[in-house]
């Protein structure tokens, strides 16, 4: 089975440019969460969907934004981008059980690299 | 709010000498915790998981983590090193039900001399 996939693989934009990430989650996992890894540091939460309904927010600002399509694939959108905003951006899909432990499966992550 | 700290940024051992990678954890309810490795240029990868079923939980490649509800404390530990364990290691904590995103620490790089 294959597992969570990300696109594109990497990616360089300029300061001010938007940028859109996809990911589509193992099949049967509807739901989807978005981590922002930054160099040295630990991944820290986005967003998280289940069922194309926002399940969760991090900290970040109104430039970030999601959705999640029928499909359970999601994409990312970071406007008018930073130079901080450069990071591994990683995706993880779940069964979202009721009740249970939300095991995240991760992609291998897409490098957005701001100039 | 829920915090992880991991204690050394970087660790080095012998090959075949004991790994230990620190972590502690604060949490308002009963949390849910795992490790995960991350080697260069990759995504995370599950090592194990604590949902409270056992204290002491194995994982994959010979690693395994104990639950200390008094310390607040997960350590990591794998009794002979090798050299592919060479890697990034993330401590994370969930609330589960509740609020289900993960909170990581900053991680521990674990280097492996030959």
């Amino acid at each position: 089975d294959a597992g969570v996939t990300q696109s594109p693989t990497h990616l360089i934009k300029t300061r001010g440019q938007q940028v859109t990430l996809r990911c589509s989650p193992i099949s049967g996992h509807k739901s989807v969460s978005w981590y922002q890894q930054v160099l040295g540091q630990g991944p820290q939460f986005i967003f998280q969907y289940y069922e194309k309904e926002e399940r969760g927010r991090g900290n970040f600002p109104d430039r970030f934004s999601a959705r999640q399509f029928p499909n359970y694939s999601s994409e990312l959108n970071v406007n008018a981008l930073l130079l901080g905003d450069s990071a591994l951006y990683l995706c993880a899909s779940s069964l979202f059980l009721a009740g249970g432990i939300d095991e995240q499966f991760f992609g291998p992550g897409t490098r957005l690299t701001v100039l | 709010a829920q915090s992880v700290t991991q204690l050394g940024s970087h660790v080095s051992v012998s090959e075949g000498a004991l790994v230990l990678l620190r972590c502690n954890y604060s949490s308002s309810v009963p949390p849910y915790l795992f490790w995960y490795v991350q080697y260069p240029n990759q995504g995370l990868q599950l090592l194990l998981k604590y949902t409270s079923a056992a204290t002491l939980v194995k994982g994959i490649n010979g690693f395994e983590a104990e639950f200390k509800k008094s310390e607040t404390s997960f350590h990591l530990t794998k009794p002979s090193a090798h050299m592919s364990d060479a890697a990034e290691y993330f401590c994370a904590v969930s609330e589960g039900t509740g609020r289900r995103a993960l909170t990581f620490g900053s991680g521990t790089r674990l280097q492996v001399q030959p």
